[in-house]
Protein backbone atom coordinates (compact mmCIF):
# COMPACT_ATOMS: atom_id res chain seq x y z
CA UNK A 1 0.00 0.00 0.00
CA UNK A 2 1.57 3.09 -1.21
CA UNK A 3 1.39 5.52 2.12
CA UNK A 4 2.77 8.44 0.20
CA UNK A 5 1.03 9.40 -3.22
CA UNK A 6 2.68 12.01 -5.38
CA UNK A 7 1.75 13.81 -8.60
CA UNK A 8 1.82 14.03 -11.46
CA UNK A 9 4.04 11.42 -12.55
CA UNK A 10 5.64 13.52 -14.97
CA UNK A 11 6.45 17.26 -15.39
CA UNK A 12 7.70 19.22 -18.62
CA UNK A 13 8.23 23.29 -17.93
CA UNK A 14 10.48 25.74 -19.86
CA UNK A 15 13.71 27.15 -18.40
CA UNK A 16 12.55 29.80 -16.14
CA UNK A 17 9.00 28.35 -14.93
CA UNK A 18 8.23 26.93 -11.80
CA UNK A 19 7.44 23.58 -11.63
CA UNK A 20 5.05 22.25 -8.13
CA UNK A 21 4.84 18.69 -7.48
CA UNK A 22 3.02 17.43 -4.84
CA UNK A 23 2.36 14.72 -2.11
CA UNK A 24 -0.28 13.15 0.20
CA UNK A 25 0.18 11.08 3.56
CA UNK A 26 -2.22 9.30 5.63
CA UNK A 27 -0.15 8.36 8.67
CA UNK A 28 -0.36 11.40 10.81
CA UNK A 29 2.39 9.71 12.81
CA UNK A 30 4.81 10.82 10.15
CA UNK A 31 6.91 13.59 11.12
CA UNK A 32 9.57 13.64 8.85
CA UNK A 33 9.13 14.68 4.71
CA UNK A 34 12.01 15.02 2.83
CA UNK A 35 12.46 15.27 -1.35
CA UNK A 36 14.91 13.81 -2.95
CA UNK A 37 16.50 14.58 -6.40
CA UNK A 38 17.74 11.64 -8.49
CA UNK A 39 19.39 11.65 -11.98
CA UNK A 40 19.94 8.00 -14.21
CA UNK A 41 21.83 5.50 -12.70
CA UNK A 42 23.05 7.56 -9.47
CA UNK A 43 21.53 6.93 -5.84
CA UNK A 44 18.36 9.71 -4.57
CA UNK A 45 20.62 13.09 -3.27
CA UNK A 46 19.01 14.70 -0.26
CA UNK A 47 17.52 18.11 -1.74
CA UNK A 48 15.59 19.75 1.64
CA UNK A 49 12.96 18.34 4.03
CA UNK A 50 10.63 19.82 6.18
CA UNK A 51 9.41 18.88 10.08
CA UNK A 52 5.52 19.50 10.40
CA UNK A 53 5.94 22.05 13.29
CA UNK A 54 6.60 24.38 10.17
CA UNK A 55 4.53 25.82 6.80
CA UNK A 56 7.19 26.56 4.56
CA UNK A 57 11.01 25.51 4.27
CA UNK A 58 13.07 27.44 1.57
CA UNK A 59 16.72 26.49 0.64
CA UNK A 60 18.17 28.28 -2.53
CA UNK A 61 15.68 27.94 -5.26
CA UNK A 62 14.18 24.77 -3.72
CA UNK A 63 10.91 24.98 -1.34
CA UNK A 64 8.72 23.11 0.51
CA UNK A 65 4.95 23.75 1.64
CA UNK A 66 3.82 21.43 3.83
CA UNK A 67 0.16 21.99 5.02
CA UNK A 68 -0.61 19.36 8.10
CA UNK A 69 -3.90 19.48 8.89
CA UNK A 70 -4.71 18.53 4.66
CA UNK A 71 -1.74 16.14 5.00
CA UNK A 72 0.06 17.29 2.08
CA UNK A 73 3.27 18.97 0.81
CA UNK A 74 4.75 20.27 -2.35
CA UNK A 75 8.26 21.07 -3.94
CA UNK A 76 9.00 24.01 -5.91
CA UNK A 77 11.37 25.41 -7.66
CA UNK A 78 11.93 28.15 -9.13
CA UNK A 79 13.83 29.70 -11.69
CA UNK A 80 14.10 26.21 -12.55
CA UNK A 81 16.80 24.92 -15.18
CA UNK A 82 17.62 22.30 -17.66
CA UNK A 83 20.69 21.19 -14.89
CA UNK A 84 17.37 20.06 -12.56
CA UNK A 85 15.98 17.63 -15.24
CA UNK A 86 15.83 14.79 -13.23
CA UNK A 87 13.08 12.18 -10.68
CA UNK A 88 12.31 13.99 -7.82
CA UNK A 89 10.95 11.64 -4.74
CA UNK A 90 8.96 12.58 -1.90
CA UNK A 91 9.13 10.72 1.04
CA UNK A 92 8.13 10.13 5.06
CA UNK A 93 8.81 8.72 7.67
CA UNK A 94 7.84 8.07 11.88
CA UNK A 95 10.74 8.85 13.17
CA UNK A 96 14.35 7.93 13.12
CA UNK A 97 15.50 4.37 12.90
CA UNK A 98 12.42 3.99 10.49
CA UNK A 99 12.96 3.95 6.86
CA UNK A 100 11.35 6.39 4.51
CA UNK A 101 8.09 5.87 2.68
CA UNK A 102 8.51 6.99 -0.93
CA UNK A 103 6.47 8.52 -3.59
CA UNK A 104 6.58 6.72 -6.81
CA UNK A 105 8.59 9.72 -8.54
CA UNK A 106 7.71 12.94 -11.04
CA UNK A 107 10.20 12.79 -13.84
CA UNK A 108 11.08 16.77 -14.33
CA UNK A 109 11.99 17.99 -18.11
CA UNK A 110 13.44 21.88 -18.15
CA UNK A 111 13.35 22.85 -21.50
CA UNK A 112 15.49 25.28 -22.88
CA UNK B 1 28.07 16.94 4.18
CA UNK B 2 27.79 12.95 4.70
CA UNK B 3 28.53 10.72 2.38
CA UNK B 4 27.83 7.19 1.77
CA UNK B 5 29.45 4.56 -0.56
CA UNK B 6 29.12 1.13 -2.88
CA UNK B 7 31.16 -1.01 -4.03
CA UNK B 8 30.84 -2.47 -7.01
CA UNK B 9 29.16 0.49 -8.95
CA UNK B 10 28.32 -1.97 -11.58
CA UNK B 11 28.63 -6.18 -11.80
CA UNK B 12 28.15 -8.98 -14.02
CA UNK B 13 27.42 -12.54 -12.96
CA UNK B 14 26.12 -15.78 -14.00
CA UNK B 15 22.82 -17.16 -12.54
CA UNK B 16 23.59 -19.34 -9.74
CA UNK B 17 26.52 -17.37 -8.75
CA UNK B 18 26.56 -15.19 -5.45
CA UNK B 19 27.84 -11.71 -5.30
CA UNK B 20 28.24 -9.44 -2.85
CA UNK B 21 27.75 -5.23 -2.70
CA UNK B 22 29.26 -3.20 0.01
CA UNK B 23 27.91 0.24 1.41
CA UNK B 24 30.00 2.56 3.53
CA UNK B 25 29.73 5.18 5.65
CA UNK B 26 32.68 7.78 5.08
CA UNK B 27 31.97 10.36 7.60
CA UNK B 28 29.72 9.56 9.80
CA UNK B 29 28.63 6.29 12.24
CA UNK B 30 26.24 4.34 10.63
CA UNK B 31 23.71 2.96 13.47
CA UNK B 32 21.19 1.82 10.86
CA UNK B 33 21.48 0.91 7.42
CA UNK B 34 18.78 0.31 4.29
CA UNK B 35 18.54 -1.77 1.75
CA UNK B 36 16.72 -0.70 -1.32
CA UNK B 37 16.27 -2.00 -4.99
CA UNK B 38 14.66 -0.20 -7.86
CA UNK B 39 13.37 -1.13 -11.01
CA UNK B 40 13.96 1.27 -13.93
CA UNK B 41 11.67 4.47 -14.20
CA UNK B 42 9.92 3.26 -10.43
CA UNK B 43 10.65 3.96 -7.41
CA UNK B 44 12.56 2.79 -4.25
CA UNK B 45 11.40 -0.28 -2.55
CA UNK B 46 12.82 -1.29 0.59
CA UNK B 47 14.53 -4.47 1.01
CA UNK B 48 15.59 -4.71 4.83
CA UNK B 49 16.38 -2.20 7.40
CA UNK B 50 20.12 -3.21 9.60
CA UNK B 51 20.90 -2.14 13.01
CA UNK B 52 24.79 -1.95 13.77
CA UNK B 53 25.34 -5.52 15.42
CA UNK B 54 21.45 -6.75 14.91
CA UNK B 55 20.15 -9.22 12.53
CA UNK B 56 18.63 -7.19 9.44
CA UNK B 57 14.65 -6.86 9.15
CA UNK B 58 13.31 -7.79 6.14
CA UNK B 59 10.46 -6.78 4.22
CA UNK B 60 7.27 -8.53 3.74
CA UNK B 61 8.11 -11.05 0.02
CA UNK B 62 11.82 -10.34 0.47
CA UNK B 63 14.21 -13.85 0.97
CA UNK B 64 16.06 -13.69 4.16
CA UNK B 65 17.85 -16.86 2.54
CA UNK B 66 18.52 -14.92 -1.04
CA UNK B 67 19.51 -12.04 -0.06
CA UNK B 68 21.57 -11.70 3.09
CA UNK B 69 22.39 -8.88 4.84
CA UNK B 70 25.72 -8.12 7.45
CA UNK B 71 25.98 -4.96 9.45
CA UNK B 72 28.93 -5.95 11.27
CA UNK B 73 30.44 -2.27 12.00
CA UNK B 74 29.45 1.24 12.40
CA UNK B 75 30.89 1.94 8.91
CA UNK B 76 30.00 -1.26 6.34
CA UNK B 77 27.17 -3.20 5.78
CA UNK B 78 27.17 -5.49 2.81
CA UNK B 79 24.29 -7.61 1.11
CA UNK B 80 24.55 -10.73 -0.88
CA UNK B 81 22.93 -11.92 -3.56
CA UNK B 82 23.01 -15.61 -3.23
CA UNK B 83 22.27 -18.24 -6.08
CA UNK B 84 21.62 -15.26 -8.16
CA UNK B 85 18.84 -15.30 -11.18
CA UNK B 86 18.07 -12.74 -14.27
CA UNK B 87 15.29 -11.62 -12.25
CA UNK B 88 17.42 -10.44 -9.69
CA UNK B 89 19.05 -7.77 -11.90
CA UNK B 90 18.43 -4.38 -10.84
CA UNK B 91 20.02 -1.54 -9.11
CA UNK B 92 20.47 -1.77 -5.53
CA UNK B 93 20.65 1.10 -3.47
CA UNK B 94 21.85 1.59 0.41
CA UNK B 95 21.53 4.07 3.17
CA UNK B 96 22.24 5.07 5.71
CA UNK B 97 21.25 7.45 9.20
CA UNK B 98 23.55 8.11 12.50
CA UNK B 99 22.21 8.00 15.81
CA UNK B 100 19.11 9.66 16.10
CA UNK B 101 19.62 12.21 13.11
CA UNK B 102 16.10 12.05 10.67
CA UNK B 103 18.67 12.66 7.52
CA UNK B 104 18.98 9.64 5.18
CA UNK B 105 21.87 9.76 3.17
CA UNK B 106 21.97 6.74 0.17
CA UNK B 107 24.95 5.46 -2.02
CA UNK B 108 25.28 5.72 -4.89
CA UNK B 109 23.84 2.37 -6.25
CA UNK B 110 24.80 -0.94 -7.62
CA UNK B 111 23.48 -2.18 -10.83
CA UNK B 112 23.41 -5.76 -10.91
CA UNK B 113 23.12 -8.05 -13.93
CA UNK B 114 22.66 -11.39 -14.31
CA UNK B 115 23.42 -13.57 -17.20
Amino acid sequence: QQQVKQSPQSLIVQKGGIPIINCAYENTAFDYFPWYQQFPGKGPALLIAIRPDVSEKKEGRFTISFNKSAKQFSLHIMDSQPGDSATYFCAARKNSGYALNFGKGTSLLVTP
Amino acid sequence: GAVVSQHPSWVICKSGTSVKIECRSLDFQATTMFWYRQFPKQSLMLMATSNEGSKATYEQGVEKDKFLINHASLTLSTLTVTSAHPEDSSFYICSATEGLSYEQYFGPGTRLTVT
